[in-house]
């Protein structure tokens, strides 16, 4: 079993869509959640963390159910920019971080 | 977050030959990782520099292959040696601080080509 698993995708959505992606990890000692995204033919860049009590930033909210070992994110009203791979990312403490395998948004016009 | 500076950008190799990828940062960091990621495909860590101590290589990748330097706190260098076409790939170095831990910042990648 992958410690980081994701729906790789893709996902299509027209614009103006609310899409969710979710996120399982395996190692319930795991420290720290993250939110990153990968445009194509890009570097991949933090798009947000994650806390238990869960966070919005804009458009972009951030749940965490530790209980479950599970992190989600919405995004309501899809931009054609958001087209992307979001990466599930988790902090294993120290310096220890490992990256999901991407879950990849179409948004279409 | 930390100013990353990826050279090359891009390279076209011979089979054979050794390819130097440098990563310099614009404040000093603690961690510096070197990913490998096909074109459509997930982030494959290569290993971990820490400055003043040998990097830690992942399983799969050997240090006669992959050898890595860092010098000091703002730099770091992934050889790719004896190219084969398999090793046409994405490399990528990311960055860590003791403020930032688990939070990784990436170069913009080298995009290599072995013929």
């Amino acid at each position: 079993r992958k410690e980081v698993e994701q729906d790789p995708g893709p996902f299509n959505v027209p614009e103006g869509a609310t899409v969710a992606f979710n996120c399982t990890y395996s190692n319930s000692a795991s420290q720290s959640f993250f939110w990153y995204r990968q445009d194509c033919r890009k570097e991949p860049k933090l798009l947000m963390s994650v806390y238990s009590s869960g966070n919005e930033d804009g458009r972009f909210t951030a749940q965490l159910n530790r209980a479950s070992q599970y992190i989600s994110l919405l995004i309501r009203d899809s931009k054609l920019s958001d087209s992307a791979t979001y990466l599930c990312v988790v902090g294993m403490g120290g310096f220890k971080t490992i990256f999901g395998a991407g879950t990849r948004l179409f948004v279409k016009a | 977050s930390a100013v990353i500076s990826q050279k090359p950008s891009r390279d076209i190799c011979q089979r054979g030959t050794s390819l130097t990828i440098q990563c310099q940062v614009d404040s000093q960091v603690t961690m510096m990782f070197w990913y490998r990621q096909q074109p459509g495909q997930s982030l494959t860590l290569i290993a971990t520099a820490n400055q003043g101590s040998e990097a830690t290589y992942e399983s799969g990748f050997v240090i006669d292959k992959f050898p890595i330097s860092r010098p000091n706190l703002t730099f770091s260098t992934l050889t790719v040696s004896n190219m084969s076409p398999e090793d046409s790939s994405i490399y990528l170095c990311s960055v860590s601080s003791e403020v930032t831990k688990n939070i990784q910042y990436f170069g913009a990648g080298t995009r290599l080509s072995v013929l």
